[in-house]
């Protein structure tokens, strides 16, 4: 079974440039979330797509930061414009809805973004 | 709010040391307890879960035990080994807030020979 895919790994931008982060799901998962994790810290979370219905996005800097997830499978996270504090690991990752709360989550390799 | 607890780190043990990791959990309802491993330029992993109270998750040797009398789910391994250095994860599953996670900061973990 193919896990979760995000690219690119890494990339490196100047302050207030844009960047696009993608990433594909594992086949069959209707939830995908978008972690931000900057160094030393854990996961944190900036959006949870059902489908393709933004279930949650509250911690989520909408003025820069955006995500869609137009077909209910691959999901994008968009920032624009990008600022030194967002240098961070970005990591997709998703789950299977069925089971109650018990399902876990499979992470991708996540994307490592560096602002100077 | 619903969150976790982690005992910060780094740890540094000699290989076929015990390992403890404390963590301890606040919520509305009856999470589901994970514990996740990062090893270094990866993504995190599962490592073991636990979905109700006195279940005990396991693997690789890694044990923890959903305490729900005391809110704890503390990772332990009888002997450590290089290979396990990584930084390690607690986390829960709210049922009460549309199944969202909630992770703590993370311990390092680096085991020398």
């Amino acid at each position: 079974e193919a896990g979760v895919a995000q690219s690119p790994r890494y990339k490196i931008i100047e302050k207030r440039q844009s960047v696009a982060f993608w990433c594909n799901p594992i086949s069959g998962h209707a939830t995908l979330y978008w972690y931000q994790q900057i160094l030393g810290q854990g996961p944190k979370l900036l959006i949870q797509f059902q489908n393709n219905g933004v279930v949650d996005d509250s911690q989520l800097p909408k003025d820069r930061f955006s995500a869609e997830r137009l077909k209910g499978v691959d999901s994008t996270l968009k920032i624009q414009p990008a600022k030194l504090e967002d240098s961070a690991v970005y990591l997709c990752a998703s789950s299977y809805s069925g089971g109650g709360n018990t399902g876990e989550l499979f992470f991708g390799e996540g994307s490592r973004l560096t602002v100077l | 709010g619903d969150s976790v607890t982690q005992m910060e780190g780094p740890v540094t043990l000699s290989e076929e040391a015990f390992l403890t990791i404390n963590c301890t959990y606040t919520a509305t309802g009856y999470p589901s307890l994970f514990w996740y491993v990062q090893y270094p330029g990866e993504g995190l992993q599962l490592l073991l879960k636990a979905t109700k109270a006195d279940d005990k998750g396991s693997n690789k040797g890694f044990e923890a035990t959903y305490r729900k009398e005391t809110t704890s789910f503390h990772l332990e391994k009888g002997s450590v080994q290089v290979s396990d250095s990584a930084v390690y994860f607690c986390a829960l599953k709210a049922r009460s807030t549309g199944n969202q996670f909630y992770f703590g900061t993370g311990t390092s973990l680096t085991v020398i020979p």
